[in-house]
């Protein structure tokens, strides 16, 4: 069973570019969330979708938002990129059924904002 | 405010000197705690998943335990190919959001 994609795997961009992620989960897996990993703060939350349906969100501003299409991919935007938001952004999918559910990470995309 | 704190921040063993990492919470209520290993560069694989104290779960060379306060990673005769970041995460009753701690860097040396 293919892992959890997520494409580019590497993306540089300057200040006020905006920047589109792309997620794709395991077959069957109907969850997906996204998150930020930096050296200083580590895993941070940005969002979960469930069925095209976003079901929670962490404490990131409005730039960065989220969809999930019918077949369960899902893209993540940042809009007027700073350079705070140069780091690795991780997919994860899970089946979704439960809050219990574990989550199985992709590769990540490292993104660099000049 | 729920927290999840990890210790030590780094560990170095011996090969085959075994030990113990340490994930301290602090949350209104526990659905499930967490365990991953993450490689420099890559994202995070997973290893257990616990949901209630007293819980205990092997593979290989690691076992994870699970109080009503805290999990126990333990590694017993660790092999270099070990070395990694462990990352512990929960996921909370109250907003169904996962935390995760700041992950204890591994090395092993041969």
């Amino acid at each position: 069973k293919a892992g959890v994609t997520q494409t580019p795997r590497y993306l540089i961009k300057t200040r006020g570019q905006q920047v589109t992620l792309s997620c794709s989960p395991i077959s069957g897996h109907r969850s997906v969330s996204w998150y930020q990993q930096t050296p200083g703060q580590g895993l941070q939350f940005l969002f979960e979708y469930f069925s095209e349906t976003q079901r929670n969100k962490g404490n990131f501003p409005g730039r960065f938002s989220g969809r999930q299409f019918s077949n369960s991919r899902s893209e993540m935007n940042v809009s007027t990129l700073e350079l705070g938001d140069s780091a690795l952004y991780l997919c994860a999918s899970s089946l979704g059924g439960a809050g219990t559910d574990t989550q199985y990470f992709g590769p990540g995309t490292r993104l660099t904002v000049l | 405010e729920d927290q999840v704190t990890q210790s030590p921040e780094a560990l170095r063993l011996q090969e085959g000197e075994s030990s113990s990492l340490n994930c301290s919470y602090t949350v209104s209520g526990l659905r499930g705690l967490f365990w991953y290993r993450q490689d420099p560069g890559k994202g995070p694989e997973f290893l257990f998943t616990l949901y209630s104290a007293g819980e205990e779960k092997e593979k290989e060379r690691l076992k994870a335990t699970l109080t009503k306060k805290e999990s126990f990673l333990h590694i017993t005769a660790p092999k270099p190919e070990d070395s990694a970041t462990y990352l512990c995460a929960v996921r909370t009753n109250r907003d169904d959001k996962i935390i995760f701690g700041k992950g204890t860097r591994l090395h092993i040396l041969p």
